[in-house]
């Protein structure tokens, strides 16, 4: 079973640049949920997509977007860049949401640094 | 609102010692879950446990244990015979089922533990 997978695993851009995070998901979830974490904090919740669609959004700006494709993996997009955005983008895949939890499996997560 | 606090940033101890982390959390929801994740340096979050509301037996698996306590609003992981490859972040997690079918998770700011050889 492939676990969750990230690219690129380290990113350095100037503020004002755009960036594209990628994730696949672990076989058989349909789920992926993306997280952002600040140097010594736990991860905050951007958003959610599920069979496509964003399914939930954390309180973040339009500027943090998304995609998720027919097989499941998902990208995020990140436009003009701030220095605050410097942090690590943790990708989390799961079974279908509902009415259950089901538990979140993370990626190796996307450390991006803005300069 | 949703708040989960780990108000010990760091712990270091002794291998073969016993360690608490405390997790309170904070829901206006009578249906919620409770998760413990394990970030090792490497940075992947791994999942270790998951309680619900209504299920407030503890568990037991292997070293670790967990003691959810409703009346106090608390849900506190205990390592038994620390060892060195336990040393990590770890983080308290909660969900409720009231914020539509995401399930998100909200994190604490996470414990730092340390197990000294």
């Amino acid at each position: 079973e492939t676990g969750v997978t990230q690219s690129p695993t380290h990113l350095i851009k100037t503020r004002g640049q755009q960036v594209t995070l990628r994730c696949s998901s672990q076989s058989g979830h349909n789920t992926v949920s993306w997280y952002q974490q600040a140097l010594g904090q736990g991860p905050q919740f951007i958003f959610q997509y599920y069979r496509e669609e964003e399914n939930g959004r954390g309180n973040f700006p339009p500027r943090f977007s998304g995609l998720q494709f027919p097989n499941y993996s998902s990208e995020l997009n990140v436009n003009a860049l701030e220095l605050d955005d410097s942090a690590l983008y943790l990708c989390a895949s799961s079974r279908a949401s509902g009415s259950f939890p089901y538990e979140q499996y993370f990626g190796p997560g996307t450390r991006l640094t803005v300069t | 609102a949703q708040k989960v606090t780990q108000a010990q940033t760091e712990i270091s101890v002794v291998e073969k010692e016993d360690v608490t982390l405390d997790c309170v959390y904070e829901t206006r929801d009578t249906t919620y879950y409770l998760f413990w994740y394990k970030q090792p340096p490497s940075g992947e979050l791994v999942f270790l446990i998951r309680r619900n509301s209504f299920d407030e037996q503890n568990e037991i698996s292997g070293r670790y244990s967990w003691n959810f306590q409703k009346s106090t609003s608390s849900f506190n992981f205990t390592i038994t015979a620390s060892q060195v490859v336990d040393s990590a972040v770890y983080f308290c997690a909660l969900s409720e089922a009231s914020g539509g079918s995401n399930y998100k998770l909200t994190f604490g700011k996470g414990t730092l533990l340390t197990v000294n050889p």
